[in-house]
């Protein structure tokens, strides 16, 4: 079955400053890779998503890249903010995993004012 | 419209009873999930449904869960029997089919067994 490792574990920023959190999986035929933010106490919320046929996805401040061929992708937030601080989580699905998602272990991302 | 919803938020049990576990999804979305996750942990998948059916059960930890969905609507998570070791944030989530993308949680059930 499908595995995802989720690096950093934590993560501590000034605000304004870029955060990146990496993930890789290991069933090549993964094709979609949503990211979640959950705030404490909070239901996961999806913040973007990206599929197997495209190589970068963007919206405002959040970027996702996937490689399909190193299998790893990676979420980029600009311009953090002290809101952004969450745990965030990534997951793959596809193939015969008809659609259950394998979450990363999360990061929590503190942004500090 | 609505979102997913769940209860009870929280339930507080002793060890060995039963307890069980409500999720109603989104209307109109035929996949419907369970996961779980335990304090400072990932999400782990237990079980999918499509529609009534469950093609889906491998995350199940043990014969003391079951899960059913009647109506293609509410799904029942009925844990026997109840451990220690039960004590989490159950999460229901659904989407408009299998493998349609995005999946909306519930607020999720807090287990807590004693």
């Amino acid at each position: 079955g499908e595995n995802v490792e989720q690096h950093p574990s934590t993560l501590s920023v000034q605000e304004g400053d870029s955060a990146v959190i990496k993930c890789t999986y290991s069933d090549s035929a993964s094709n979609y890779f949503p990211w979640y933010k959950q705030e404490l106490g909070k239901r996961p919320q999806l913040i973007i998503d990206i599929r197997s046929n495209v190589g970068e996805k963007k919206d405002q401040r959040i970027a996702v890249t996937l490689n399909k061929t190193a299998k790893h992708f990676s979420l980029h937030i600009t311009e953090t903010q002290p809101e952004d601080s969450a745990v965030y989580f990534c997951a793959a699905t596809g193939g015969t995993s008809y659609g259950k998602l394998t979450f990363g272990q999360g990061t929590i991302l503190t942004v500090h004012p | 419209g609505a979102g997913v919803s769940q209860s009870p938020s929280n339930k507080v049990t002793e060890k060995g009873k039963d307890v069980e576990l409500r999720c109603d999804p989104i209307s109109g979305h035929t996949a419907l999930y369970w996961y779980r996750q335990s304090l400072g942990q990932g999400l782990e998948f237990l079980i999918y449904f499509q529609g009534n059916s469950a093609p889906d059960k491998s995350g199940l930890p043990s014969d003391r869960f079951s899960a059913e969905r009647t109506g293609g609507s509410v799904s029942t998570l009925t844990i026997q029997r109840t451990q220690q070791e039960d004590s989490a944030v159950y999460l229901c989530a659904s989407s408009r089919g299998q493998g349609a993308g995005e999946q909306y949680f519930g607020p999720g059930t807090r287990l807590t067994v004693t």
